[in-house]
Order: C-alpha cells, then sequence, then structure tokens
C-alpha cells in the first residue's frame, strides 16, 4: 500500500470556522490531488499539485485553498467552512514514473453543522 | 470537456454470478481508463487499467477491454465473491493530463 495518511480522520466544525485537512505521504511522489466524494457525484477534483508550491484548481475549487511547502505534505484548507462543504475529502499521489495512476488516503469525514 | 458514465446501482447478485458493470466514456484524443473499488469505510483502490485501444486490463478476476470504437470500458468478472461487495469507480485521465475524471460509482452486494 501507498504510505498517504490522512488528518483528522473525522472532524465535525461550525459554520464559519477555518478548517485544514492534511495529507501525508512517505513516497516521495511529485503529484498530488485533492478530492472531496459526495453521493451521486462520485469523486470530484478540488486541487492538485505538481511539485512543491506548485498548484492548480480542479473542477470544484471555489471554498477552498491549498498549500504544498514539503514534498510529502498537502494542506486542504476552508477558509469558513459551509454546510455545503460537508464531504468525505481523499488525498491522493501519483508516482513519478507512472504518473496516471493514482493512490489514494483512507479519507476525512468532514460535517459543517 | 471529459465525462464518465456508468451504470447506475446499486446491483445485487447472488454469489458466483457474473458480474458487468458498464462504463462508457467521452474524451478527446487517447485516454487512459481506470477501474478502482472502494471498500466500506477505505478509500479507492486501483483494480486495473488500461492505456491504449484494444488493451485488456486484469485483476483479482476482474476484466475490462478499452473499447474506442465504442468509447466503452465494461467492467467484468465471471464468478463473484461475498468479498467483492464494494464500490466500483470508472475513470479516465484525457490524453496529457495527469486529472482523473470519474463516474458516480456503481454499489455492489453480493450475497450468499
Amino acid at each position: 500500500d501507498a504510505g498517504i495518511t490522512q488528518s483528522p480522520r473525522h472532524k465535525v466544525t461550525e459554520t464559519g470556522t477555518p478548517v485544514t485537512l492534511r495529507c501525508h505521504q512517505t513516497e516521495n511522489h511529485r503529484y498530488m490531488y485533492w478530492y472531496r466524494q459526495d453521493p451521486g457525484h462520485g469523486l470530484r477534483l478540488i486541487h492538485y499539485s505538481y511539485g512543491v508550491k506548485d498548484t492548480d484548481k480542479g473542477e470544484v475549487s471555489d471554498g477552498y485553498s491549498v498549500s504544498r511547502s514539503k514534498t510529502e505534505d498537502f494542506l486542504l484548507t476552508l477558509e469558513s467552512a459551509t454546510s455545503s462543504q460537508t464531504s468525505v475529502y481523499f488525498c491522493a499521489i501519483s508516482a513519478t514514473d507512472s504518473a496516471y495512476e493514482q493512490y489514494f488516503g483512507p479519507g476525512t469525514r468532514l460535517t459543517v453543522t | 470537456g471529459n465525462s464518465v458514465t456508468q451504470m447506475e446501482g446499486p446491483v445485487t447478485l447472488s454469489e458466483e454470478a457474473f458480474l458487468t458493470i458498464n462504463c462508457t466514456y467521452t474524451a478527446t484524443g487517447y485516454p487512459s481508463l481506470f477501474w478502482y473499488v472502494q471498500y466500506p469505510g477505505e478509500g479507492l483502490q486501483l483494480l486495473l487499467k488500461a492505456t491504449k485501444a484494444d488493451d485488456k486490463g486484469s485483476n483479482k478476476g476482474f476484466e475490462a477491454t478499452y473499447r474506442k470504437e465504442t468509447t466503452s470500458f465494461h467492467l467484468e468478472k465471471g464468478s463473484v465473491q461475498v468479498s467483492d461487495s464494494a464500490v466500483y469507480f470508472c475513470a479516465l485521465t484525457g490524453a496529457g493530463s495527469y486529472q482523473l475524471t470519474f463516474g458516480k460509482g456503481t454499489k455492489l452486494s453480493v450475497i450468499p
């Protein structure tokens, strides 16, 4: 299994509060991704990174920001959480020698009340 | 843009039955195609892949063939087990892109 951890695994927060989710990898892979999973939508890409300090927006980036100051860590921040951001968030990584295959972390279940 | 359409679930089968989950796609150029599986409470795992037309991906008894003429990548297994109960996602990456586009997922339940 790819060495990917996410923290926290579960979080309940109130509307309007900032939230940061962390993805940590031990594989030294170049590409990292944040997805959200919602019933009836499958997985949708929020942001991705193709190197330290190199990030770009995905399909559903509004309300989210990311940062990558080290190869192993990719942070997802909800600046002011809303109930529509209640979801399960998955981090993924791509191996540098097989960039088309992505390996997923265990997920973070976020509830915004 | 790219899109993936897979059959609606849930699908319920008896053990040892034959499984087909349909997947069709829209993409420009020559995408790579994937099936991912998500077991309850876990993240997604890559099940199989195909990177060019007529390629057959296979793993754990599952197979899928990249059919460019019908833009399809149907997942099949000859004899399902209870342990195959999971949600299956079809996905693609477009030519020159590292971004995955997913279908909505199909939940499979296998009963003894």
